[in-house]
């Protein structure tokens, strides 16, 4: 299966604090891409890092891959309430067009 | 400016009773996908289309069907909707389909009494 796993899967903490969230997958990809979920909502993209990029950065948001591991992580700092929702991240299978495999996500609280 | 609609948010069914649920976009996307998502899960693609192209997962039930009448609309169709089928359906456009940033619309929710 092609599907991320992500961990931790529940963050707590506190306002002002960073939060690192990872995410691991099966075989290779084109592009893996991070997207955030306020409850009951759709999805807002974040980031989209390819495979021959080792670090994106965004604002507040900064996001690792490591094709050898098969890893990414995720990392926000300074984190604020309002970054509170789940977190996941996708990969797109190289053989199949279209097809984003999301991981299970991780939900981060930020505590005011 | 909402991007992509989902009609209705919250839309009650009874098991059995066929159900719509409506997709549409302003951005002139090629493709769109419908997404289920269960309860802290992650989404699972159901089926994309790619301008009228038609792409069915392997895994999903014959009880899903779709239909994408012009660019702007998608909707999905749920035959004979069981309480199993009671989710989150999110609808997402593309541009294009490698290497583009899916955007998603709010989604509806089903419940099916």
């Amino acid at each position: 299966s092609q599907q991320g796993e992500e961990d931790p899967q529940a963050l707590s903490i506190q306002e002002g604090e960073n939060a690192t969230m990872n995410c691991s997958y099966k075989t290779s990809i084109n592009n893996l891409q991070w997207y955030r979920q306020n409850s009951g909502r759709g999805l807002v993209h974040l980031i989209l890092i390819r495979s021959n990029e080792r670090e994106k950065h965004s604002g507040r948001l900064r996001v690792t891959l490591d094709t050898s591991k098969k890893s990414s992580s995720l990392l926000i700092t300074a984190s604020r309430a309002a970054d509170t929702a789940s977190y996941f991240c996708a990969t797109e299978d190289p053989l199949y067009a279209g097809k984003s495999t999301f991981g299970d996500g991780t939900t981060l609280t930020v505590k005011p | 400016d909402a991007m992509v609609i989902q009609n209705p948010r919250y839309q009650v069914t009874q098991f059995g009773k066929p159900v719509t649920l409506s997709c549409s976009q302003t951005l002139n996307h090629n493709v769109m996908y419908w997404y289920q998502q269960k309860s802290s899960q992650a989404p699972k693609l159901l089926f994309h289309y790619y301008d009228k192209d038609f792409n069915n997962e392997a895994d999903t039930p014959d009880n899903f069907q779709s239909r994408r009448p012009n660019t702007s609309f998608c909707f999905l169709d749920i035959r004979s909707p069981g309480l199993g089928d009671a989710a989150m359906y999110l609808c997402a456009t593309s541009r294009d389909l490698a290497e583009e940033t899916q955007y998603f619309g709010p989604g509806t929710r089903l419940l099916v009494l």
